[in-house]
């Protein structure tokens, strides 16, 4: 198996502080995708990053891939309730056909 | 665009009893994906199409089956269902498998549990 890990598994914190979420895999991927899945609904697609090193941002939203390509963190600026949910890291297969999914950090922003 | 469509949104089934989770896409997408995710998990592949006529297993296959008779619609089959089934299911389409267009829309999930 692909194995992505992801921590921290739970976070729990107040409205208004910053985090970090990490995805990291012993194995060297060509890109890798992050998703926040709201409960009850289906994962949709934040970001796509592809090249080592490369940052994205996402209004308070930035995501980072590892120079090596075997790690990226996501890290929000100001934490908002709505960005309650669970964020799951992705990569694809060699053929990229197949994906696979880190077990997520689920994320509650208290009011 | 309705996007991806699963049904049903919740089901319960005896041991052994069989079922078809519907999903379709009306995005044109070629490629087509089941996932489970269980309690505090991630998504585990079962199958996946790239394209109409041809499905291949992903991590977890067993104890399910899948059809792309068109590129619209991906059933997920569960002939034998047991207690290790009970899960969330999701569908998942596609454009292509290219790290540009890869992006994966989700449908909002069948509720499966098996009693």
């Amino acid at each position: 198996t692909q194995l992505l890990e992801q921590s921290p598994q739970f976070l729990s914190i107040q409205e208004g502080e910053n985090l970090t979420v990490y995805c990291n895999s012993s194995s060297v991927f060509s890109s890798l995708q992050w998703y926040r899945q709201e409960p009850g609904e289906g994962p949709v697609l934040l970001v796509t990053v592809v090249t080592g090193g490369e940052v994205k941002k996402l209004k308070r939203l930035t995501f980072q891939f590892g120079d090596a390509r075997k790690d990226s963190s996501l890290h929000i600026t100001a934490a908002q309730p709505g960005d309650t949910g669970l964020y799951l890291c992705a990569r694809s297969s060699n053929t990229g056909n197949q994906f696979y999914f880190g077990t997520g950090t689920s994320l509650t922003v208290i009011p | 665009n309705a996007g991806v469509t699963q049904t049903p949104k919740f089901r319960i089934l005896k041991i052994g009893q069989s079922m078809t989770l519907q999903c379709a896409q009306d995005m044109n997408h070629n490629y087509m994906y089941w996932y489970r995710q269980d309690p505090g998990m991630g998504l585990k592949l079962i199958y996946y199409s790239v394209g109409a006529g041809i499905t291949d297993k992903g991590e977890v296959p067993n104890g399910y089956n899948v059809s792309r008779s068109t590129t619209e619609d991906f059933p997920l089959r569960l002939e034998l269902a047991a207690p290790s089934q009970t899960s969330v299911y999701f569908c998942a389409s596609s454009y292509s498998a290219s790290v540009f267009s890869n992006e994966q829309f989700f449908g909002p999930g069948t509720r499966l549990t098996v009693l």
